[in-house]
């Protein structure tokens, strides 16, 4: 079964820090890789996202970068602040397909 | 525009009963997709409906069971639970089918299993 691995499980970052999230797929039938962010009681919500065409994107302090030759990408948050401390899950999505990371859990220290 | 809704937003049942959850998706969405959350394990992807098919299945037995009705809302149902069925089910509509979209989820139902 395809699947996508995340990691780390769990970060804690002092604010102002950087925030760095990993994830990894097997299969190169996707072309769309979202990052979601959950809050406590919430639904995910989408964060950031990018396409295969290009290797880097920035949306203020979240950027992800995506190395298509080793399968992999990243969300890095800049300047994590305690309101970033949330689950955050990558996903990789293709036709009719949609995975998700298992999640890791940020918690940024005031 | 109102976001995705889902209810019940708890549930306690004891096992072998049956539940059925409810999604409606945001206005105009065709594409309704079900996942599974519990710790440790994220989402895992139970089926998607579009325009009231099922488009894809995830590795979960019969007794998970779902449908669209004509005006994109979804049920999912559940038959003869078990403790390991307790769970976060969400419930995510996109405009078009899953892939290559974004998908907007609801808050979820939280069900427990006794």
């Amino acid at each position: 079964q395809q699947q996508v691995k995340q990691s780390p499980q769990s970060l804690i970052v002092q604010k102002g820090g950087i925030s760095i999230i990993n994830c990894a797929y097997e299969n190169t039938a996707f072309d769309y890789f979202p990052w979601y962010q959950q809050f406590p009681g919430k639904g995910p919500a989408l964060l950031i996202a990018i396409r295969p065409d290009v290797s880097e994107k920035k949306e203020g302090r979240f950027t992800i970068s995506f190395n298509k030759s080793a399968k992999q990408f990243s969300l890095h948050i800049m300047d994590s602040q305690p309101g970033d401390s949330a689950t955050y899950f990558c996903a990789v999505s293709g036709t009719y397909k949609y995975i998700f990371g298992t999640g890791t859990r940020l918690k940024v220290l005031a | 525009k109102a976001g995705v809704t889902q209810t019940p937003r708890y549930l306690i049942k004891t096992r072998g009963q049956q539940v059925t959850l409810s999604c409606s998706p945001i206005s105009g969405h065709r594409s309704v997709s079900w996942y599974q959350q519990t710790p440790g394990q994220g989402l895992q992807f139970l089926f998607e409906y579009f325009s009231e098919t099922q488009r894809n299945k995830g590795n979960f037995p019969g007794r998970f069971s779902g449908r669209q009705f004509s005006n994109s809302r979804s049920e999912m149902n559940v038959s003869t639970l078990e403790l390991g069925d307790s769970a976060l089910y969400l419930c995510a509509s996109s405009l078009g089918t899953s892939g290559n979209n974004e998908q907007f989820f609801g808050p979820g139902t939280r069900l427990t299993v006794l």
